[in-house]
């Protein structure tokens, strides 16, 4: 079966950059999508399509996707973006979806 | 704005089936794909099916076996049903919109609800 990879946590300091890597993404995927989920909270999309921000996200949240492999960078790290980050993939060969195992953000 | 909650039992006996409810407001169920997504206690997100407007629709091969979606469009209600449950299907349970495309992603989400397999 299909798996994707994300580290299972990182820790970051308030103002710095925390990059959240999805791997092994093959190329019957053609775009990945990301979700936040904070505590108690169901998961909510911050970044859908690679690199497209739904309305009220902040800029400083972006994604990218190249060479197998998906990214979502956030800078400026902010006590409120504490939380938990799954990608999430499409499978064109199977129609089936994918989540990653999932990230926790720990702000320092 | 489309608005999705889930309901049924939040206890549910092994062996038996877990039937849940997701009721739409606000929006239409053409001409969207839904999902069920479920999280384990402290787990990840796992995706359990998804259904097309149309009737089309794809399992997890890992609970294939044991589901059933269907789609309401009279009642503006998405249904899933799980067979055989034991304590591993444990979980909250997500029903979830996405675009037009299979490949879109999942927006808006249901709270979720939580069922609990135990006797």
């Amino acid at each position: 079966s299909y798996v994707v990879t994300q580290p299972p946590s990182l820790s970051v300091a308030p103002g710095e950059t925390a990059r959240i890597t999805c791997g092994e993404i093959n190329s019957r995927s053609q775009t990945v999508h990301w979700y936040q989920q904070r505590p108690g909270q169901a998961p909510a999309v911050v970044i859908h399509h690679d690199s497209d921000r739904p309305s009220g996200i902040p800029e400083r949240i972006s994604g990218s996707n190249s060479d197998n492999s998906a990214t979502l960078t956030i800078s400026g790290v902010e006590a409120g973006d504490e939380a938990d980050y799954y990608c999430q993939v499409w499978d064109s060969t199977s129609d089936h979806r994918v989540f990653g195992g999932g990230t926790r953000l720990t702000v320092l | 704005q489309v608005q999705l909650q889930e309901s049924g039992p939040g206890l549910v006996k092994p062996s038996e089936t877990l039937s849940l409810t997701c009721t739409i407001s606000g929006g239409s169920i053409r001409p969207y794909y839904w999902s069920w997504i479920r999280q384990p206690p402290g787990k990840g997100l796992e995706w359990i099916g998804h259904m097309y407007f149309t009737g089309g629709r794809e399992y997890s091969p890992s609970l294939r076996s044991r589901v059933t979606m269907a789609l309401d469009l009279s009642k503006n209600q998405f249904t899933l049903n799980l067979d055989s449950v034991t304590a591993a299907d444990t979980a909250i349970y997500y029903c979830a919109r996405h675009g037009l495309h299979t490949s879109d992603h999942h927006d808006p989400w249901g709270l979720g609800t939580l069922v609990t397999v135990s006797s």
